[in-house]
């Protein structure tokens, strides 16, 4: 057990750059969840997958966000023409269905800074 | 819809004094509750899950955390500070239902000699 990965740690942008970052889940866990964490606030819950089904997604996830999981397995979460509001920590989180705990276990989180 | 609220958002103890940090919850059915703990620039750890199982859980780090239905409460409490200690805590609620951890917006905790 690896523990979630996600890469990159950092990332430095332009306003109006695109962006992709990627998640890489505890392997046997079929959900992988998407955080977004603003200075001084908690995470506040963006999209969710099961297998590769994005079943919920946040009012926060705007046109400019998507996501996906094409194989069960890593996501992609891309911001297209980014804005300085888009400057946050980007959490990944992944859990097991089966566990009944709904305990979440996230990765160590992809820091963006949009200029 | 589900709430979390954590009063306090600093806190500060001495080194060997007792730690509270509190979370209160709203939910009309008794949710899963998580504490959770960030260093900086990093991801979440677990320190704690209340599942129903029992009222006082025991979490890593000498942490435990008390679900009190009556007052919808689950304070994180530790008997003796360490310097360790320092950092970010949040507190989350799972409905069960909905897929999503709804987190507070934190309390951070320093450590004084």
């Amino acid at each position: 057990d690896t523990g979630v990965s996600q890469d990159p740690r950092h990332k430095i942008t332009k306003r109006g750059q695109n962006v992709t970052f990627r998640c890489d889940p505890i392997s046997e866990h079929n959900r992988l969840y998407w955080y977004r964490q603003t200075l001084g606030q908690g995470p506040e819950f963006l999209t969710y997958f099961q297998n590769e089904a994005q079943l919920e997604k946040s009012r926060l996830l705007s046109d400019r966000f998507s996501a996906e999981r094409p194989k069960g397995s890593f996501s992609t979460l891309e911001i297209q023409r980014t804005e300085q509001g888009d400057s946050a920590m980007y959490l990944c989180a992944s859990s097991i269905r089966a566990s009944g705990t709904h305990e979440q276990f996230f990765g160590p989180g992809t820091r963006l800074t949009v200029l | 819809a589900q709430s979390v609220t954590q009063l306090g958002s600093h806190v500060s103890v001495s080194e060997g004094a007792l730690v509270l940090l509190r979370c209160n919850y709203s939910s009309s059915v008794p949710p899963y509750l998580f504490w959770y703990v960030q260093y900086p620039n990093q991801g979440l750890q677990l320190l704690l899950k209340y599942t129903s199982a029992a009222t006082l859980v025991k979490g890593i780090n000498g942490f435990e955390a008390e679900f009190k239905k009556s007052e919808t409460s689950f304070h994180l409490t530790k008997p003796s500070a360490h310097m360790s200690d320092a950092a970010e805590y949040f507190c989350a609620a799972h409905t069960g239902t909905a897929s999503k951890l709804t987190f507070g917006t934190g309390t951070r905790l320093q450590v004084t000699l």
